[in-house]
């Protein structure tokens, strides 16, 4: 089976950081992604993370740890435009993605 | 990166009708591709497994015969929606992957379906 949680909202101020988390339970695993994706848009890329450790690009990081089943997006500076929905995937390989349900992000002035 | 175009970007149809999406990778060769249906404020859920001349592996729980994908092409995949019906109203998204990217997939711009 499989199983991928993350929190369903989170809010936020402008300028702050915020971190999302995303636990996941799969059968297989080939990676863990994460997603930006607005409203009635496709979903954009953001990372990929397949050995554990902090991944840092820019104004966004993601970190993985395989053990645990646990990877977060950290995103800093947040501004207006952030706000969005973050998804977090498991790959099982050959671009097959799993996704979890989603977070909303508020960013709030 | 590589492109995936996706077409029609939205369609309003009538219930009963069938409704063809159709998902081009335009700068590589998609050997997969992925359709996924995404409703209201819910993530993406895998519908199906798209490989090039073969047929379509489906996830649990989606109807093959109302949900007809055909990959004829290294560069084509469709999406058919048989016998639409107000429930079948929904986001529906491909992704391709292919020489260039076998741990990445590449999505296309969606298609909103409403079915009237």
């Amino acid at each position: 089976g499989q199983n991928i949680d993350q929190p369903t909202e989170m809010t936020a101020t402008e300028g702050a950081i915020v971190q999302i988390n995303c636990t996941y339970q799969t059968s297989g695993f080939n990676g863990l992604f994460w997603y930006q994706q607005h409203a009635g848009e496709a979903p954009t890329f953001l990372s990929y993370n397949v050995l554990d450790g902090l991944e840092e690009k820019g104004r966004f990081s993601s970190f993985l740890s395989r053990s645990k089943g646990y990877s977060y997006l950290l995103l800093k500076e947040l501004q207006m435009k952030d706000s969005a929905s973050y998804l977090c995937a498991v790959g099982r390989g050959g671009g097959k993605l799993i996704f979890g349900q989603g977070t909303e992000l508020s960013v709030k002035p | 990166g590589a492109v995936v175009s996706q077409h029609p970007s939205w369609v309003i149809c009538k219930s009963g009708t069938s409704v063809k999406i159709e998902c081009r990778s335009l700068d590589f060769q998609a050997t997969t591709m992925f359709w996924y249906r995404q409703f209201p404020k819910q993530s993406l859920m895998l519908m199906a497994t798209s490989n090039e001349g073969s047929k379509a592996t489906y996830e649990q729980g989606v109807e093959k015969d109302k949900f007809l994908i055909n990959h004829a092409s290294l560069t084509l995949s469709t999406l058919t929606v048989t016998s639409a019906h107000p429930e079948d109203s929904s986001f529906y998204i491909c992704s391709a992957s292919g020489s260039r990217g076998v741990t990445e997939a590449f999505f296309g711009q969606g298609t909103r379906l409403t079915v009237v």
